[in-house]
């Protein structure tokens, strides 16, 4: 079965700092990284997603993030965050047999 | 183009009383799932379907969950009777397959008294 962990349960920054919020993942074979960004009330939404090629993957609203198969990681970068990034982020993997695993989310906070 | 759409938003019933939920998937998904996300976690899968076969129920509590996708396209998510610990967001989502993003719906949030 596969496992993600999400180092980090809560993440306070001031605005305009970087940022990286951290992901594990467990598996011996290829994965499917994902990223989604959830607001308040909302559904979840796709940030970025690696599925092959360049290690480092870029999304949506300026964040990015490296693939790292020695390490089984996949952290989230971003160099400024904005107020509007406050939001709970999750990490995903999945496999080929099209199962989606979610790990139990970071709460980003982002202090004017 | 429509995104996964889910019905209704929120709902609030008595403990012991039944409960649906309903989604329509992106068109051409051929993928279905459902997931319950309670508080501050992560999104858990309830139950997937390819087209109308249900290939993963195994999370699914089926002494009073129930699901079915008629023709492979909408899908509706039963409870039977509700418990207060059924309070939660229910989730759907549809994508094309293997390797691919899932798309989501605004979620069901549902709350037992």
């Amino acid at each position: 079965a596969q496992s993600v962990t999400q180092l980090d349960s809560q993440v306070p920054v001031f605005e305009e700092a970087p940022v990286e919020l951290r992901c594990n993942y467990s598996s011996s074979v290829s994965v499917y990284l994902f990223w989604y960004v959830q607001y308040p009330n909302q559904g979840l939404q796709l940030l970025l997603k690696y599925l092959s090629g360049s290690t480092l993957v870029k999304g949506i609203n300026g964040f990015e993030a490296e693939f790292n198969k020695s390490q089984t990681s996949f952290h989230l970068r971003k160099p400024s965050v904005h107020i509007s990034d406050t939001a709970e982020y999750f990490c995903a993997v999945t496999r080929n047999n099209n199962q989606f695993y979610f790990g139990t989310g970071t709460s980003l906070t982002v202090i004017p | 183009e429509a995104g996964v759409v889910q019905s209704p938003r929120y709902k609030i019933i008595e403990k012991k009383q039944p409960v649906a939920f309903w989604c329509n998937p992106i068109s051409g998904h051929n993928t279905l799932y459902w997931y319950r996300q309670n508080l501050g976690q992560g999104p858990e899968l309830l139950i997937r379907y390819e087209n109308e076969e249900a290939v993963d129920d195994s999370q699914l509590p089926k002494d009073r969950f129930s699901a079915e996708r008629l023709k492979g396209v909408d899908s509706t998510l039963k409870i039977q009777p509700a418990e207060l610990g059924d309070s939660a967001v229910y989730l759907c989502a549809s994508n094309l397959g293997q390797g691919t993003e899932a798309f989501f719906g605004q979620g069901t949030r549902l709350t037992v008294v």
